[in-house]
């Protein structure tokens, strides 16, 4: 987890509203991805960016964008939360060809 | 486009036996192989990779992992278990040419007991 924040850890909302969650590293590292953890699924990525206002999408990016306008902030936004979205999301960076992960933030959608 | 598999939920093992965890992959080109640990309530550490080269590959906390490209197989290994082993374990694989699709198994629970 060293060098990488989630915000919020936990947070929980409702159906139809907005929800930003946070992403900052302290690497310095050019990629940064965006997963969701649910259980039976492993990890599956949501987005992902190679550079400031670069970034593409996973395989599970519906309902989901992101933006990058600091190489050190990542933002993944729920443009209207729903309960599918109920899930644990990481925050990872890359480097050294190895992807590094933060705490993660618990979402529960109601 | 790449895909894992970890053929086992769960896991147990008395601890100070040898422990094995089991993850076959398909990959186009060059796989790129890793294996993370997960504790509760807290985010994916990294224990090992290979990338190139020698097919076991020594981690973390006395892990290590051997590539079998033959099997198309990457089992985590560890020659005494430890209580505090008892974790969560991924196995995730990506192309060697392509950086951001890594694609991960659904999870590996392994129990220790005393």
């Amino acid at each position: 987890d060293a060098g990488i924040t989630q915000s919020p850890r936990h947070k929980v909302t409702e159906t139809g509203t907005p929800v930003t969650l946070r992403c900052h590293q302290t690497e310095n590292h050019r990629y940064m991805y965006w997963y969701r953890q649910d259980p039976g699924h492993g990890l599956r990525l949501i987005h992902y960016s190679y550079g400031v206002k670069d970034t593409d999408k996973g395989e599970v990016s519906d309902g989901y964008s992101v933006s990058r306008s600091k190489t050190e902030d990542f933002l993944l936004t729920l443009e209207s939360a729903t309960s599918s979205q109920t899930s644990v999301y990481f925050c990872a960076t890359r480097g050294d060809e190895t992807q590094y992960f933060g705490p993660g933030t618990r979402l529960l959608v109601l | 486009a790449q895909s894992v598999a970890q053929p086992e939920d769960q896991v147990n093992v008395a601890e100070g036996n040898p422990l094995t965890v089991k993850c076959t992959y398909s990959v186009s080109g060059n796989p790129y192989l890793f294996w993370y640990v997960q504790y509760p309530n807290r985010g994916l550490q990294f224990l090992l990779k290979y990338i190139t080269g020698d097919n076991l590959v020594k981690g973390s906390y006395g892990f290590e992992a051997e590539f079998n490209k033959s099997q198309t197989s990457f089992h985590l290994k560890k020659p005494s278990a430890l209580v505090s082993d008892s974790a969560l374990y991924f196995c995730a694989v990506r192309a060697g040419d392509n950086n951001n699709d890594m694609r991960f198994g659904a999870g590996t629970r392994l129990t220790v007991k005393p």
